[in-house]
């Protein structure tokens, strides 16, 4: 049973380019969720996708969109790259049926802008 | 606003000895908690989890932690701990289905 698989895993990129990082949900998960975590920081809600729409957003500029596919799996898309969009890009996949209560994690992308 | 805190950052121990890690969350919804551990340049991995029931729960691995409605806690225990619980130790709450609110971390370094 494959977990969540992201790639890239590691990424350079220079100020006010564009870059998309993929992610695959965990087999029977619906539900995608993204979340940057900044060097020392816990991690941030982005959003998330469920049936191909953005259903919640935290507090991300719209630099920051996505998109989910119908077998589940979602992109992130962040456009203008700045300095401060260096982190660890985290998808999270649940499911929103059952409880929907368990999220499990990807090991991550990391975006270098330099 | 939900929130969590996580009491203390840095939390260093020698090896065999007990740990705790402390953490408090606010919340006015049904409180479901969760700490997950991150290795060094890894993504996070999930320890254990309180959704209802006992609130006592435990990890594969000899880690617990109390969920405690009063003081609004859900520290995590270790009785004895290994080098190679050496990590990073986040404590979340979520607020609403596939959304967590993440405390700051608190990096656990055991020393031999």
């Amino acid at each position: 049973d494959a977990g969540v698989t992201q790639s890239p895993t590691h990424l350079i990129k220079t100020r006010g380019q564009q870059v998309t990082l993929r992610c695959s949900p965990k087999s029977g998960h619906d539900t995608v969720s993204w979340y940057q975590q900044a060097l020392g920081q816990g991690p941030q809600f982005i959003f998330q996708y469920y049936e191909e729409e953005e259903r919640q957003r935290g507090n991300f500029p719209d630099r920051f969109s996505g998109h989910q596919f119908p077998n589940y799996s979602s992109e992130l898309n962040v456009n203008a790259l700045l300095l401060g969009d260096s982190a660890l890009y985290l998808c999270a996949s649940s499911s929103m049926g059952g409880s929907g209560n368990t999220i499990y994690f990807g090991e991550g992308s990391w975006l270098t802008v330099v | 606003a939900q929130s969590v805190t996580q009491l203390d950052s840095q939390v260093p121990v020698f090896e065999e000895a007990p740990v705790e890690l402390r953490c408090n969350y606010s919340s006015s919804v049904s409180v479901y908690l969760f700490w997950y551990v991150q290795y060094p340049n890894q993504g996070l991995q999930l320890l254990l989890k309180y959704l209802s029931g006992s609130t006592l729960v435990e990890s594969i691995n000899g880690f617990e932690a109390e969920f405690n409605k009063s003081q609004t806690s859900f520290h995590l225990r270790k009785p004895s701990v290994h080098i190679s619980d050496t990590a990073e130790y986040f404590c979340a709450v979520r607020i609403e289905r596939g959304k967590l609110i993440f405390g700051q971390g608190t990096e656990l370094s055991v020393k031999p």
